[in-house]
C-alpha cells in the first residue's frame, strides 16, 4: 500500500534554532503535500500545502517565514521550522493523496519540543 | 465554507459489542468524499473506511460499516464485534471532489473510543 515517511519521528531543539522536517512518499508520486499541526487531544489543524513546482499555500494564521515549506520533487516535501520557540512545539503531520479517489495517506508524524 | 461536526467527545463499548461514532457535515457541493480515521496511541493516521458521495451504497470494510444519509449530512461509523484495537480517536472528514490532490481535506474534532474488556 501507499506509504509516506517523515523524518525525524522526535527532535528536540534549543529556543532559537531552525529545524527541518522531511515528508516522503515512498511508492508514489505527490504533486500535492499537506502539513498539519496537532495538538495534544485535538484535531489536526491544517498549516499549508506544499506544491511541487511552486510556492506553498499557507492557511489564515500561519506564518509563512516561520514555517518555511519547500516541495523539491514529487516525493519530498519539508517543512522547516525557523526560529523555533517553546510554543512551536506539537505534533507535525504530513499527507500526500494518492490515486483517483484522493485518499490522503499520513506520515508517523514528527514530535518537536523546543526547550 | 465546509465543516465537520463530531458531537461525541467521548464513546465507550464493551468488546464484542457494536458502537456507533456520529458525524454531521455542511457543505453546498454535491460531490465529494467522506473519510473516517483512525488515531491510536501511536498517532499514525490510518484510514478506516471511504465514501463517495455519488454512491447511495453504504461503504463496507470488515467489522466497520458507515450509514451515509446524503440530504442529511450525516456519516455514521459502525463497529461491529468491538475489539481492544479498535480504541483510538476517531476522525471523521470531508473533501471536496475534483482538482486531483489540490482539494484540503477537513477533520471533525474527533471521539475517542474506549473499548472495555
Amino acid at each position: 500500500g501507499a506509504v509516506v515517511s517523515q523524518h525525524p519521528s522526535r527532535v528536540i531543539c534549543k529556543s532559537g534554532t531552525s529545524v527541518k522536517i522531511e515528508c516522503r512518499s515512498l511508492d508514489f508520486q505527490a504533486t500535492t503535500m499537506f502539513w498539519y499541526r496537532q495538538f495534544p487531544k485535538q484535531s489536526l489543524m491544517l498549516m499549508a500545502t506544499s506544491n511541487e513546482g511552486s510556492k506553498a499555500t499557507y492557511e489564515q494564521g500561519v506564518e509563512k517565514d516561520k514555517f518555511l515549506i519547500n516541495h523539491a520533487s514529487l516525493t519530498l516535501s519539508t517543512l522547516t521550522v525557523t526560529s523555533a520557540h517553546p510554543e512551536d512545539s506539537s505534533f507535525y503531520i504530513c499527507s500526500a493523496p494518492m490515486g483517483q479517489q484522493e485518499t490522503q495517506y499520513f506520515g508517523p508524524g514528527t514530535r518537536l519540543l523546543v526547550l | 465554507a465546509q465543516t465537520v461536526t463530531q458531537s461525541q467527545p467521548e464513546m465507550s463499548v464493551q468488546e464484542a459489542e457494536t458502537v456507533t461514532l456520529s458525524c454531521t457535515y455542511d457543505t453546498s457541493e454535491s460531490d465529494y468524499y467522506l473519510f473516517w480515521y483512525k488515531q491510536p496511541p501511536s498517532r499514525q493516521m490510518i484510514l478506516v473506511i471511504r465514501q463517495e458521495a455519488y454512491k447511495q451504497q453504504n461503504a463496507t470494510e470488515n467489522r466497520f460499516s458507515v450509514n451515509f444519509q446524503k440530504a442529511a449530512k450525516s456519516f455514521s461509523l459502525k463497529i461491529s464485534d468491538s475489539q481492544l484495537g479498535d480504541a483510538a480517536m476517531y476522525f471523521c472528514a470531508y473533501r471536496r471532489h475534483g482538482n486531483t490532490g489540490g482539494f484540503k481535506t477537513i477533520f471533525g474534532a474527533g471521539t475517542r473510543l474506549f473499548v472495555k474488556a
